[in-house]
């Protein structure tokens, strides 16, 4: 009864080689998120998209994009992965982007940059 | 800029032992509040959440959180903890109200239960 899948769960790319990670949901949720969590760090938000429309924060960089082809599925592209674009990806659902809203979490992807 | 501190990043306790994980936050304006879980080898699920009425919020498997405004703060706590409570915590706020769902983690807590 998975409800919010990522694929892979384990990845390694080169520097600079252009990597792209899946998550689909069957919670048939109006908003995906994207996080990235860094070794000992806290997850932070990359972008959401609220159904179709696309929210990126303000210090995400350009490298990282994201497309979102119907409610079910998202992806997260990584350009040209650097170094330090090592880390857990995580993705989130909710039904809506109140504040009360309860995101539900993906397993997460682990990307290693080599 | 809204930011969350958890102040134990690893905290060791046997079975039974009472637990308090403490969370503050920065934010000047109103705030919902989260307690997330992630069990080994899980995935991040909610614990409990705190938007507004008693500030004494109770999640699953016996958990609770006290919202104390004037303190910032949203402290984890279980009176007795188990061996599968070994986990690590995540504390989240939220600006409220609002509507772009962005959730500002603190860095997470790792609790080891020793049987």
């Amino acid at each position: 009864d998975a409800m919010v899948i990522q694929n892979p769960r384990y990845q390694v790319t080169q520097f600079g080689k252009p990597v792209t990670l899946s998550c689909s949901q069957t919670l048939n949720h109006n908003v995906m998120y994207w996080y990235q969590q860094k070794s000992s760090q806290a997850p932070k938000l990359l972008f959401h998209y609220y159904d179709k429309d696309f929210n990126n924060e303000a210090d995400t960089p350009d490298n990282f994009q994201s497309r979102r082809p119907n409610t079910s599925f998202c992806f997260l592209d990584i350009r040209s992965p650097g170094l330090g674009d090592t880390a857990m990806y995580l993705c989130a659902t909710s039904g809506d982007r109140g504040s009360a809203e309860t995101q539900y979490f993906g397993p997460g992807t682990r990307l290693l940059v080599l | 800029a809204q930011s969350v501190s958890q102040h134990n990043h690893h905290v060791i306790l046997s079975e039974a032992a009472s637990l308090e994980l403490g969370c503050n936050y920065s934010y000047g304006g109103t705030v919902n509040l989260f307690w997330y879980v992630q069990y080994p080898g899980q995935h991040l699920q909610l614990l409990l959440k705190y938007f507004s009425g008693d500030p004494l919020v109770k999640g699953i498997k016996g958990f609770e959180a006290e919202f104390i405004k004037s303190k910032f703060s949203f402290n984890l706590r279980k009176p007795s903890v188990q061996w599968s409570d070994t986990a690590e915590y995540f504390c989240a706020v939220i600006s409220a109200p609002g509507n772009t769902g962005k959730l500002i983690f603190g860095q997470g807590t790792t609790l080891q239960v020793k049987p």
